[in-house]
């Protein structure tokens, strides 16, 4: 079973420039969840997915972050503009559905670095 | 808050020796506690989980948890340590989300090295 694809791996931007990070979830899986991992520190929530809808982006920074899962499936998170803090991992992991008994599984993430 | 936390920042231990990394959790109502390993430049891999059922969890690679309600921990554990164990260990507890959806919070992470 083919896991969590992300698109780019390494991607180095200037401040003030806009990047755009890609995520295919495992196949069938409804729920999808994009994380911000700072260096040293474990993932935080930015967002989650149920099939195209929003279910949470209470911690997403609205002002300059966007995602968007039109069909249901991939998902795409966009920063604009970006800031030198925005350097982090980006990871992408989805799950069969969001019960609390389920289990995400996680893309091998974008590294962003913020010059 | 609903949290966990792993208070060491590195595990050093012998090859063929048992291993313990640590993790208490604080949440209100059920625990779901999970553990996901980090090799560089990686994604993270899950490992186990506990929802209910057994205290002892067990899981991939050769890991088990022990989920411990008097003491609030869910300590991973190895009987013998490998070389190919070392990683960067994170705890995660399943948080409930007024919107409807869950999250996972993570502790800080533990840096296991293994030596010969």
């Amino acid at each position: 079973e083919a896991g969590v694809a992300q698109s780019p791996r390494y991607k180095i931007i200037e401040k003030r420039q806009s990047v755009a990070f890609w995520c295919n979830p495992i196949s069938g899986h409804a729920t999808l969840y994009w994380y911000q991992q700072i260096l040293g520190q474990g993932p935080k929530l930015l967002i989650q997915f149920q099939n195209n809808g929003v279910v949470d982006d209470s911690q997403l920074p609205k002002d300059r972050f966007s995602a968007e899962r039109l069909k249901g499936v991939d998902s795409t998170l966009k920063i604009q503009p970006a800031k030198l803090e925005d350097s982090a991992v980006y990871l992408c992991a989805s799950s069969l559905g969001f019960g609390v008994q389920e289990t995400q599984y996680f893309g091998p993430g974008t590294r962003l670095l913020v010059l | 808050a609903q949290s966990v936390a792993q208070p060491e920042d590195q595990v050093n231990v012998a090859e063929g020796n048992p291993l313990t990394v640590k993790c208490t959790y604080s949440v209100s109502g059920n625990p779901y506690l999970f553990w996901y390993v980090q090799y560089p430049n990686r994604g993270l891999q899950f490992l186990l989980k506990y929802i209910t059922g057994d205290n002892l969890v067990k899981g991939s690679y050769g890991f088990e948890a022990e989920f411990n309600k008097s003491q609030t921990s869910f300590h991973l554990k190895k009987p013998s340590a490998l070389v190919s164990d070392s990683a960067l260990y994170f705890c995660a507890v399943r948080v409930l989300l007024t919107g409807g959806g869950n999250k996972l919070t993570f502790g800080t992470g533990t840096q296991l090295k293994v030596e010969l």
